[in-house]
């Protein structure tokens, strides 16, 4: 079957770094993509890697691991703002994509 | 980015009653639009995929005769809920695809609250 797993809740400090998890299992493959989630609104697009290594762009860089199954989305000098949940979600071989249930990231001063 | 809108952003209705969900690619021609709906606190769970032209693709579980679905032209899906109950109240999002990133650009979403 194919199954997205991501912690349901983090929690961490303004100012500093926080590694969210995701591992993934689908049919086939075609990148493996993160989206911010507000409450209340629809998710925003953060980044999408379909080769191995880091992705920088900012404060936030992505992961990925094909032959692990395996990515984690990296955010930097965290800001209020960024408090939000955040969305793992890989592309299969019918470019559709399974959807994470999401991490929930609570920001504190 | 490419932008999508949705409308109406929010809409309540009674039980029984039709609601019509529009959604629009601005400045690009979307192949392909995804319709999702996600429930307080839960995931993005897709409805169905459509192709400009073609009969929508319902995921399981997706009762086709209650949402129909239109997607007329490349820059324009609806979404009818049909027959709407309490239930069915959820926020409903579009998102359009088709580009050569396989990137998927969300509208705002639409809260429908039956009553």
């Amino acid at each position: 079957g194919q199954n997205i797993d991501q912690p349901t809740e983090m929690t961490a400090t303004e100012g500093a770094i926080v590694q969210i998890n995701c591992t993934y299992q689908t049919s086939g493959f075609n990148g493996l993509f993160w989206y911010q989630q507000h409450a209340g609104e629809a998710p925003t697009f953060l980044s999408y890697n379909v080769l191995d290594g880091l992705e920088e762009k900012g404060r936030f860089s992505s992961f990925l691991s094909r032959s692990k199954g395996y990515s984690y989305l990296l955010l930097k000098e965290l800001q209020m703002k960024d408090s939000a949940s955040y969305l793992c979600a890989s592309m299969d071989s019918n470019y559709q994509l399974i959807w994470g249930a999401g991490t929930k990231l609570i920001i504190k001063p | 980015g490419a932008v999508v809108s949705q409308h109406p952003s929010r809409v309540i209705c009674k039980s029984g009653t039709s609601v019509k969900i529009e959604c629009r690619s601005l400045d690009f021609q979307a192949t392909t639009m995804f319709w999702y709906r996600q429930f307080p606190k839960q995931s993005l769970m897709l409805m169905a995929t459509s192709n400009e032209g073609s009969k929508a693709t319902y995921e399981q579980g997706v009762e086709k005769d209650k949402f129909l679905i239109n997607h007329a032209s490349l820059t324009l899906s609806t979404l009818t809920v049909t027959s709407a109950h309490p239930e069915d109240s959820s926020f409903y999002i579009c998102s359009a695809g088709g580009g050569f990133d396989y990137e998927q650009y969300f509208g705002p979403g639409t809260r429908l609250t039956v009553t």
